[in-house]
Formats: C-alpha cells, structure tokens, sequence
C-alpha cells in the first residue's frame, strides 16, 4: 500500500471544464512533487514544493496551477486542458527538502483523459 | 543538457535468465537512484547509490555505481515472473535546487 493518495484514481474532462487533482501524504516530509508520466516513458517532473512553498516550476503551462494548502496536502488545478495533456499524473514526497535527495514515495496516481 | 542514458529499452527473457539495464550519464552524478514500475502501477523506489565504485545488493538484485559516478547498473540474478515492469534510473545532478534526472527506462518481460 502506498502512503501517498491520490484522488480521483481515473478523471475525464472536456477541455472546458476546471478539475482538480489531490494528493495527501501523513509521513511528515516536507517535499511534495507533481509529475507527468506519458505511456512508455519517464516521469517528467512539473512542480516541486518544499515546506509549501514553490521551489521549482518546470516551465508547465498556466493550464496547470499547483497549490500546497499545508505540509500534507498538494492539488492539481486543471484548467482549459488539451488532449495531448491526458497522461498519468504522479504526486511524490519525500523527507528530504531537495528533489533527488532521497527517496521519492510515489502515490498510485490519477489516469487524466482530455476529450 | 543533463541526461541520463539508459539501455537497453526492452529486454525480454526467459524465466531464469540473468537480465542488466545500464545507465550513464555524461557528467558526473550527486548520486543515482533506482525505481521499479510494474505495469499499469506507480514507480516504487529500490535503491539509492551515492558512493563511487558503490554495490548494493538486495536479494537477487545486484547494484553498482561506477568508480567516476557517471555510470550505474541493475543486475538481476535468476529472473522470476514477479520481476516483470519497468526499471528506472535516476541521477542526481548537482546546484541548489538538484535535478534528478529520470532515465527512459527499460523494459523487462519474462517468459515462463
């Protein structure tokens, strides 16, 4: 099982609609990822926030807007999406403050499909 | 720019076989970390290296981290069908921030 949730597990959306995705984690790390993972390929990372505050933002679109409520929580608005946005997104943590640092607990994920 | 070359992409094997994926990295890594992604499943951490010349062995897995830290291997010893996903490696580069690297990964399917 893992300890980082992810909700909602699967989400389709026209590219109309405002959604969002969430993740929680009570392991009491400090750092907390969003990254985008494309069939067959690598994660590819979007967001990083370390003690909730927006350390790395790797050039995503506006259509995609993070935000970290407090240490346990992180959400994924979505906004006016394209299809080739659908993809799994991942949400991590991990202990340490810097990405790579140690290691990073990937939560199950949300299946995102832009129709 | 940084990245991390990983091979090779798929790898298919028969039950027993020996399997390796090979990561290397054109300039020399903070450390390197190992993740495994079974399919249709989210990517698990393995391992992480951070010594030069570093191995790390965890039951039939055998890791190691090249004495100049630009390179890293998987090894997995006597293949079961239990061991079928995709195997990540991860490099660390330097800075402030850090910026870990994923590999493209590999592919592992095994043949009962």
């Amino acid at each position: 099982d893992t300890e980082v949730t992810q909700t909602p597990k699967h989400l389709v959306m026209g590219m109309t609609n405002k959604k969002s995705l969430k993740c929680e984690q009570h392991m009491g790390h400090r750092a907390m990822y969003w990254y985008k993972q494309k069939a067959k390929k690598p994660p590819e990372l979007m967001f990083v926030y370390s003690y909730e505050k927006l350390s790395i933002n790797e050039s995503v679109p506006s259509r995609f807007s993070p935000e970290c409520p407090n240490s346990s929580l992180l959400n994924l608005h979505l906004h006016a999406l394209q299809p080739e946005d659908s993809a799994l997104y991942l949400c991590a943590s991990s202990q340490g403050r810097r990405q790579g640092t140690g290691e990073l607990f990937f939560g199950e994920g949300s299946r995102l499909t832009v129709l | 720019g940084q990245q991390v070359m990983q091979i090779p992409q798929y790898q298919h094997v028969q039950e027993g076989e020996d399997f390796t994926t090979y990561c290397n990295s054109s300039t020399t890594l903070s450390n390197i970390q190992w993740y495994k992604q079974r399919p249709g499943g989210h990517p698990v951490f393995l391992i992480q290296l951070v010594k030069s010349g570093e191995v790390k062995k965890q039951k039939r897995l055998t890791f190691q981290f090249g004495e100049a830290k630009k390179n890293s291997s998987l090894h997995i010893t006597a293949t079961q069908t239990t061991d079928v996903g995709t195997y990540f490696c991860a490099g660390l580069y330097g800075g402030s921030q850090g910026n870990l690297i994923f590999g493209k990964g590999t592919k592992l399917s095994v043949k009962p």
